[in-house]
């Protein structure tokens, strides 16, 4: 079935670091692909998306281009930030039949120190 | 809106009693999600409804796990009787038409039976 393969946290860095947070898949047919972003005691939030090969989701400084010759869409940040210090996850829709789910990855975890 | 509304966010109990988590979607979506967060685990889907009927219930882990969504701003996921190893964040999660873009996710009940 399909699934997402995350790096594994936590990532520790320095304000104004450059981030890269890996995630791959494995599905049939052609997926939308998520990042979603939890901080602490909320729930997840939608980050940015592609619905599409080569297409390139951003917001808020971050980046992820879905690849689809190397199934991957990893997240990018040139800079970051204290308050960007959350849980990120991977995801991507699962359209087999009528279904409507979402596909996670097991998340990563990201500290920002100042 | 005031967004997905779950209640309550904290919830300690003792093993073997019932328990009942709440959740408000937002007002004129038509689908439901409730998912279970653990670390070892990650975000598991237990159940979604569409206009109120459960479509897709094969994450409900076992007969103790019930879901309920008598009406369109209503839902409930009732666990009978409840064990240690439920211990877990509760998430409601509410979308229109199942399209990804507007998934929203509630605050979560953090449940810890003891």
């Amino acid at each position: 079935g399909d699934s997402v393969t995350q790096m594994e946290g936590p990532v520790t860095l320095s304000e104004e670091a450059f981030l890269t947070i890996n995630c791959t898949y494995t599905a049939t047919g052609y997926p939308s692909l998520f990042w979603y972003v939890q901080y602490p005691g909320e729930g997840l939030q939608l980050l940015l998306k592609a619905t599409k090969a080569d297409d390139k989701g951003s917001n808020k400084g971050f980046e992820a281009t879905y690849r689809k010759e190397t199934t991957s869409f990893h997240l990018e940040k040139g800079s970051v930030q204290v308050s960007d210090s959350a849980v990120y996850f991977c995801a991507l829709s699962d359209l087999t039949g009528n279904n409507r789910k979402l596909i996670w990855g097991l998340g990563t975890s990201l500290a920002v120190n100042p | 809106d005031a967004g997905v509304i779950q209640s309550p966010r904290h919830e300690v109990t003792e093993m073997g009693q019932e328990v009942t988590l709440r959740c408000k979607p937002i007002s004129g979506h038509d689908y439901l999600f409730w998912y279970r967060q653990t670390m070892m685990r990650g975000l598991e889907l237990l159940i979604y409804f569409n206009n109120n009927v459960p479509i897709d219930d094969s994450g409900m882990p076992e007969d103790r796990f019930s879901a309920k969504m008598p009406n369109a701003s209503f839902s409930t996921l009732k666990i009978q009787p409840s064990e240690p190893r439920d211990s877990a964040v509760y998430f409601c999660a509410s979308s229109l038409g199942g399209f990804f873009l507007s998934y929203t996710f509630g605050s979560g009940t953090r449940l810890t039976v003891v």
